[in-house]
């Protein structure tokens, strides 16, 4: 079945420092989403991006669907934006999605 | 609803005993799915449901699990005989067409 690798697995941030999360997959995709799970557990989609660039706010996300791979993009980041950042595909002809370890990103006041 | 209502919350059963979780997804999203996460598996894909139907059932790890919708709405996820292995946190999301999921708060199984 389709891979999805995510990197990197951990990240640790200063207040106000950018990142950039990466996630490569496997094979073709008709779907591709950003989730953000906080300390609490819970799953909050941030972009729905089979291709293309989408932003909201702080945050920004490119898909390169030729190339198989997206980025998420925090800008200005705060510690609100702690948790685990899930990138997740669903292969052609599928409903459902495939999801990535994640990176777990911390932000230190 | 405005999210995706899970319940209970909370589950803590005896081994081989059967559990019903339920899912109340957006008014209005046809699509639902079932997922479970756990810390050895990550997540792990289950069932969708489009309208009352499952066409993809499938992540279903084994026959004590079975799921239903009914009326295009709320939707119940069924462990039978539980084993110590089904302890996961199990989310319900819904989506209406091409759009993103909307996940649940989950419900954290632990099976004793």
């Amino acid at each position: 079945g389709i891979q999805v690798e995510q990197s990197p697995p951990d990240l640790i941030l200063q207040e106000g420092a950018n990142s950039t999360l990466r996630c490569n997959f496997s094979d073709s995709v008709n779907n591709l989403q950003w989730f953000h799970q906080n300390p609490w557990g819970q799953l909050i989609n941030l972009f729905y991006i089979p291709s293309g660039t989408k932003q909201n706010g702080r945050l920004s996300a490119t898909t390169v669907a030729t190339e198989r791979y997206s980025l998420l993009y925090i800008s200005s980041s705060q510690t609100t934006d702690s948790g685990v950042y899930f990138c997740a595909v669903s292969p052609g002809g599928s409903e459902k999605l495939v999801f990535g370890k994640g990176t777990k990103l911390t932000v230190n006041p | 609803g405005a999210g995706v209502s899970q319940s209970p919350s909370n589950k803590v059963t005896e081994k081989g005993k059967d559990v019903e979780l339920r899912c109340d997804p957006i008014s209005g999203h046809t699509a639902l799915y079932w997922y479970r996460q756990s810390l050895g598996q990550g997540l792990e894909f289950l069932i969708y449901f489009q309208g009352n139907s499952a066409p993809d059932k499938s992540g279903l790890p084994s026959d004590r699990f079975s799921a239903e919708r009914t009326g295009g709405s709320v939707s119940t996820l069924t462990i039978q005989r539980t084993q110590q292995e089904d302890s996961a946190v199990y989310l319900c999301a819904s989506s209406f067409r091409a759009y993103g999921y909307t996940f649940g708060s989950g419900t954290r199984l632990t099976v004793v």
